[in-house]
């Protein structure tokens, strides 16, 4: 079974500032990896996923993540933030056998002008 | 133009009754899914079809009735509502189930039991 750690549950952010979201996991086989967005009032959203190759993975609005096995970590980054990224992230894991995605407690961004 | 949409976004009933909660995408996606998010924000797997077929059934009580009458529609049923199934219910849609993992939410549905 995985199991994903969020360690900061909100993470506040002034316009423009780098942020970055961090997310361990565990598990004993191979995983695919991903972040979701769920801005106010909305569902979420695939922000970004790993399933192999490349461990710097890009996704959408600016946002990338990058797979460390040796740490079991897929910390999302974004060099400069805007207002509207402010939103709730969520970083999940599935085995690559697995038929289940686990998901984390969910990081809290806020932007501030 | 919606992605994936549910009704209602709130509901509220009373103890033991019996309650659906309608969810439609309009991606031409083929698996739909449906997820239970609990007061601490953990999402935890329901359901799964893919192509209308019942692909993951995780151990929920089945009290809970999924239907998929076509593959843009995934509906949840809950007979004999209890306290402990408040939570905010998300389905949920993707292309295709190769990495199990869904593409798009609805905005959830926030059932209160009283």
């Amino acid at each position: 079974a995985q199991s994903v750690t969020q360690l900061d549950s909100q993470v506040p952010v002034f316009e423009e500032a780098p942020v970055e979201l961090r997310c361990n996991y565990s598990s004993s086989v191979s995983v695919y990896l991903f972040w979701y967005v769920q801005y106010p009032n909305q569902g979420l959203q695939l922000l970004l996923k790993y399933l192999s190759g490349s461990t710097l993975v890009k996704g959408i609005n600016g946002f990338e993540a990058e797979f460390n096995k040796s740490q079991t970590s897929f910390h999302l980054r974004k060099p400069s933030v805007h207002i509207s990224d402010t939103a709730e992230y969520f970083c999940a894991v599935i085995g690559a056998a697995g038929n289940k995605l686990t998901f984390g407690g969910g990081t809290r961004v806020l932007v501030k002008p | 133009d919606t992605a994936v949409s549910q009704t209602p976004k709130y509901l509220v009933t009373q103890m033991g009754n019996d309650k659906s909660i309608k969810c439609e995408q309009n991606l031409g996606h083929d698996t739909m899914y449906w997820y239970k998010q609990d007061s601490k924000k953990f999402l935890k797997i329901m359901f799964s079809y893919n192509n209308k077929e019942l692909i993951i059934n995780e151990t929920v009580p089945n009290r809970f009735s999924p239907k998929s009458p076509d593959k843009a529609h995934l509906n949840l049923h809950i007979n004999s509502l209890e306290l402990g199934d408040s939570a905010v219910y998300f389905c949920a849609s993707s292309q295709d189930n190769s990495y199990r993992a869904p593409k798009f939410f609805g905005p959830g549905t926030r059932l209160t039991v009283l």
